[in-house]
């Protein structure tokens, strides 16, 4: 079926740890995109990347679509870095993103 | 530059009472959503419009009706609210391209 699946579930890091987010997604699942959603609710668009590797400051994101998996790296986190990190991918079939149900993570200061 | 703007914020309704959420982006984009988000979950596609003039029904479209005014505007209709619909929607938008989904702030909607 059309699955994309996190990990870990949940991360607890110390302010400036570095952390690796894996999203692997299936067959017919792609332009893969990572989210944060923020303590507040706020859902806030990081990368769209279907394939290569992006980075925007501590974070950089790359995706081998060949292999059916997106990493998320945060680097030197803070407290801000807090909260859920969801990767989606847009179904072939249609126009629908299928999300996985999320990472969260608690950055302690 | 304002991405995509949702109107009310926080919303209390009685069970049976009616209400349309606002939903209006400004970066041309020809695919709107709405996506609702209980506690502790992830979102789920309510309704969306791949572009002007169509609307289709996603993962849980009952209890809701859609309208897609202009390319600019998606509501969303709720006609006889129920306590099973408090949650927080959410409108997105998206283009083609690199730039993927842009979110609306959601809108934070308690049935009692």
């Amino acid at each position: 079926g059309i699955q994309v699946e996190q990990s870990p579930p949940d991360l607890i890091l110390q302010e400036g740890a570095n952390s690796t987010l894996r999203c692997n997604f299936s067959d017919s699942v792609n332009n893969l995109q990572w989210f944060h959603q923020n303590p507040w609710g706020q859902l806030i668009n990081l990368f769209y990347i279907p394939s290569g590797t992006k980075q925007n400051g501590r974070l950089s994101a790359t995706t081998v679509a060949t292999e059916r998996y997106s990493l998320l790296y945060i680097s030197s986190s803070q407290t801000t870095d807090s909260g859920v990190y969801f990767c989606a991918g847009r179904a072939d079939s249609n126009y629908q993103l299928i999300w996985g149900a999320g990472t969260k993570l608690i950055i302690k200061p | 530059n304002a991405g995509v703007t949702q109107t009310p914020k926080f919303q209390v309704l009685k069970t049976g009472q009616s209400m349309t959420l606002q939903c209006a982006q400004d970066m041309n984009h020809n695919s709107m959503y709405w996506y609702r988000q209980d506690p502790g979950m992830g979102l789920r596609l309510i309704y969306y419009s791949a572009s002007e003039g169509t609307t289709d029904k996603g993962e849980v479209p009952n209890g809701y009706n859609v309208s897609r005014l202009n390319k600019r505007e998606f509501s969303l209709r709720l006609e006889s609210a129920a306590p099973s619909q408090t949650s927080v929607y959410f409108c997105a938008s998206s283009g083609t391209g690199k730039y993927g989904y842009t979110f609306g702030s959601g809108t934070r909607l308690t049935v009692v």
